[in-house]
This record gives C-alpha cells, structure tokens and sequence, in this order.
C-alpha cells in the first residue's frame, strides 16, 4: 500500500509559537489533505490542496493556518501562533485511489503548552 | 452539525462471533463511504468502501452494506478476531468534494 509518511510524529511548542507540520514524501498526487482530531473526538477536515492551491478549506482553518507544496513533494501545514486548542493528531492524506481509499499518514502529535 | 453519526461509542463481542458497526447520515448528496480502523496514536487505517449505486460490497471477512432510503450503513466482520479491536469509524464524501466527513467513531473490543 503506497505510504503518506509525517514529519514530527510527535511536536511540543509553547503557546504563540509558529509550527510546521511536514507530509514527506509525496510524488505523483494532485490531492493532498489535511485532517486533525483532537483528543477523544473525531477527526475533522482542515483543507484540501489541488495543483498547488487551496481547494477547500473549513471554518477551523483560519488565518493562522496556512499549506504549502514548497519543493514540489513536501506538502507542510503551518500554523503561525499556536493556541492551547491546537493540541491535537494532525493527519496528512493523499488523494483517492480505487485499493486503499484514502490513504492518511502516521500523523504528528501535536502539543501546545 | 454531525452529518454522520455512530451512536454506539463502544461495543464488545467474543472471537469467532460477527462483529456490527453502524453508521447514519444526514446529508442526501454523498455518494461515497468509507470505513476505516484506527489505532491510538497512529492514522487511520482505510478497510473497506461503497459507492451509493451499490447496497453491498464485501472483502473478505468484511461486508459494507448501504440502505439508501434509510441514510444508514453498517460493517460487518466475519469472523471477528482479537486483532480487530480498535476504533473504527465511518466516513462520507459526496458533492465534487474530496473532503471526508467522520463519523465519533465505535471502539470495538473482541474478547478470546
């Protein structure tokens, strides 16, 4: 089964820090997405990123959210000032295949204290 | 706004026996469901799916039936085994949109 691969598995930052969460590497995908779930929930859509663009994003990804595809393989979500309600998996999957559904990485824990 | 619901949060069966997951859904425009199993700490893992032209569609001990007219899908897992115990959830997508909508999830237990 092809492989979505996440970088930290695990981050802890302080409150206002700036963090990058990396999905690596991904060749030969359009559709990238990123999903979060916070302890005890259910995991949630963040954005959904098409030919290097956002396709669409729900009412959690603010303004202190942003995805990149900055060398053509990495895809990163970056969020700018961590809050305390940050703390969650976040989940990094590649588009649909007819085998494997959709297919979501390990996913980075992260911790904001 | 739970558009897909698994309103049991847990079930527990005995190794051998069949294993029911339920899910329901509200909204009429998805097309697409998914089952997937997840273990702590780790991405979901995806198991099975169903397009809503079909009603059933089976891979080995795991079938996925689809009732339309009720907005309501199951999991089965025939013969459950000790090694399925995790949570699984279900999930939806539909209207030209990739994105998927996840059930709260049902936290399966097989005993030996």
């Amino acid at each position: 089964e092809p492989e979505v691969t996440q970088t930290p598995s695990h981050q802890v930052t302080q409150m206002g820090q700036e963090v990058i969460l990396r999905c690596v590497p991904i060749s030969n995908h359009l559709y990238f997405y990123w999903y979060r779930q916070i302890l005890g929930q259910k995991v949630e859509f963040l954005v959904s990123f098409y030919n290097n663009e956002i396709s669409e994003k729900s009412e959690i990804f603010d303004d202190q959210f942003s995805v990149e595809r900055p060398d053509g393989s990495n895809f990163t979500l970056k969020i700018r000032s961590t809050k305390l309600e940050d703390s969650a998996m976040y989940f990094c999957a590649r588009d649909w295949t007819e085998n494997y559904g959709y297919t979501f990485g390990s996913g980075t824990r992260l911790t904001v204290v | 706004d739970q558009q897909v619901k698994q309103n049991s949060p847990s079930l527990s069966v005995q190794e051998g026996r069949i294993s029911i997951l339920n899910c329901d859904y509200t909204n009429s425009m998805f097309d697409y469901f998914l089952w997937y199993k997840k273990y702590p700490a780790e991405g979901p893992t995806f198991l099975i799916s169903i397009s809503s032209i079909k009603d059933k569609n089976e891979d080995g001990r795991f079938t996925v039936f689809l009732n339309k007219s009720a907005k309501h899908l199951s999991l089965h897992i025939v013969p459950s085994q000790p090694g399925d115990s995790a949570v699984y959830f279900c999930a939806a997508s539909g209207g030209n949109t990739g994105k998927l909508i996840f059930g709260q999830g049902t936290t399966l237990q097989v005993k030996p």
